[in-house]
């Protein structure tokens, strides 16, 4: 059972545009979701992270918009980067969730063009 | 670099055999946790660790254990081994894991190849 889903497996975008990764939840209890990117070879890097009492979170380059009636986010990178080529997963944890467990999306490869 | 090492980062195998995989989390986090990830899924959390106490469990299978031992480093041991089993296998630490909210972090991986 996919609890967090990100639809778009692939992604392109020209550098110094706006790049923006979807990310779409079923479970209503996840209060905590966070966004990793990955470079081949090497473990999930933690970007950025939102509460679900905020509807935004803001670092540099990385902004996270959490629509919790929509049961959506969405991570937006500006301007983007050749450095910002990576997977990017979404994940979810919640109180039904103790001890922090997080459930992943399958993740959005982002591919940067000059 | 996130401060979590895991070695080894590549361990090839054969069928029926047993392998240990091991992790030390960042200076000063409690909780350590376990995830893999195969070609055709995305990363499945296997369980958790916090302070030498298993807290959460996740998809795992029952020839696979973990523990974490008093210097905080753990192990995920890995036996009778199946084709289906090569992965990635990643750990992640953080600094309590007692709430929703706290990050974790990565290490590179280790990937393991059952032959």
């Amino acid at each position: 059972d996919q609890q967090v889903k990100q639809n778009s497996p692939s992604l392109s975008v020209q550098e110094g545009r706006i790049s923006i990764l979807n990310c779409d939840y079923t479970n209503s209890m996840f209060d905590y979701f966070l966004w990793y990117k990955k470079y081949p070879a090497e473990g999930p890097t933690f970007l950025i992270s939102i509460s679900s009492i905020k509807d935004k979170n803001e670092d540099g380059r990385f902004t996270v918009f959490l629509n919790k009636s929509a049961k959506h986010l969405s991570l937006h990178i500006v301007p983007s980067q050749p450095g910002d080529s990576a997977v990017y997963f979404c994940a979810a944890s919640g109180r039904t969730d103790s001890w922090g467990k997080l459930q992943f999306g399958a993740g959005t490869q982002v591919v940067v063009t000059p | 670099d996130s401060g979590v090492t895991q070695t080894p980062k590549h361990l090839i195998t054969a069928t029926g055999q047993r392998v240990t995989l091991r992790c030390s989390p960042r200076s000063g986090d409690l909780s350590v946790y376990w995830y893999q990830q195969s070609l055709d899924q995305g990363l499945q959390f296997l369980i958790q660790y916090y302070n030498g106490e298993e807290r959460a469990k996740g998809n795992i299978l029952e020839r696979f254990s973990a523990q974490q031992f008093p210097d905080l480093h753990s192990e995920l041991n890995l036996s009778s081994l199946e084709l289906g089993d090569s992965a990635l296998y990643f750990c992640a630490s953080s600094v309590g894991g007692r709430t929703s909210t706290d990050t974790q972090y990565f290490g590179p991986g280790t990937r393991l190849t059952v032959l």
